[in-house]
């Protein structure tokens, strides 16, 4: 059970491809997250939005473009990737405003992406 | 900079066996800390956590206790099961209010044997 949905679930695109990943979070939460999950590597946080302001660009590349129109949606745009851009992308929420105790991340099972 | 440094996997072990995953930290401040797990084909779940020193999270039978001497935030179980084979993250949480930035470790997969 969770309250973050990410679709699609698996996703093969070409290099000239380009393609959206969707997160919708039904938790009531103001700040959302984009993650990268690469094979034998830690996640690494790409993107952090709070009530729809970006507040962290974690030095992503510019193919990958972020978007929040609303505290519970959020996109990650895709073009012209390279295949060593193929990862989990996993999606996460949070409170945003709860203070250091109550700002848990709650994360959707993720998009499988592969890029040939 | 901040940073968690796991235990290497893959750990095996047999159904009942006692589990400790070890996990250090490096962290300006006082960060939150936690334990996530991610069963085959899922995203992350929180598992526990502890928000100040000598706190003891515990969840499902596991435990870890927020060790601000030696920097450190052990998972233990007891008794492992079958439906505990997974891959374990720890992690830092660093901010003090509104979106907070997670710092993972590169996690550690546990096959449990029965």
């Amino acid at each position: 059970e969770t309250g973050v949905t990410q679709t699609p679930r698996h996703l093969v695109m070409g290099m000239t491809n380009k393609k959206s990943l969707k997160c919708e979070q039904h938790l009531g939460h103001n700040a959302m997250y984009w993650y990268k999950q690469s094979a034998k590597k830690p996640l690494e946080l790409m993107f952090v939005y709070n009530f729809k302001e970006q507040t962290e660009n974690n030095s992503v590349p510019s193919r990958f473009s972020p978007e929040c129109p609303n505290s519970s949606h959020l996109f990650l745009h895709l073009h012209t990737l390279q295949p060593e851009d193929s990862a989990l992308y996993l999606c996460a929420s949070s409170l945003g405003s709860g203070g250091v105790y109550k700002e848990t991340q709650y994360f959707g099972p993720g998009t499988r992406l592969l890029v040939l | 900079g901040d940073s968690v440094t796991q235990m290497e996997g893959p750990v095996t072990l047999s159904e009942e066996a006692f589990l400790t995953i070890n996990c250090t930290y490096t962290a300006t401040g006082y960060p939150s800390l936690f334990w996530y797990v991610q069963y085959p084909g899922e995203g992350l779940q929180l598992l526990l956590k502890a928000t100040k020193a000598d706190d003891k999270g515990s969840n499902k039978g596991f435990e870890a206790t927020y060790r601000k001497e030696t920097t450190s935030f052990h998972l233990e179980k007891g008794s492992v099961q079958v439906s505990d084979s997974a891959v374990y993250f720890c992690a830092l949480r660093v901010g003090i209010q509104g979106a907070q930035k997670l710092v993972f470790g590169q996690g550690t997969r546990l096959t449990i044997n029965p």
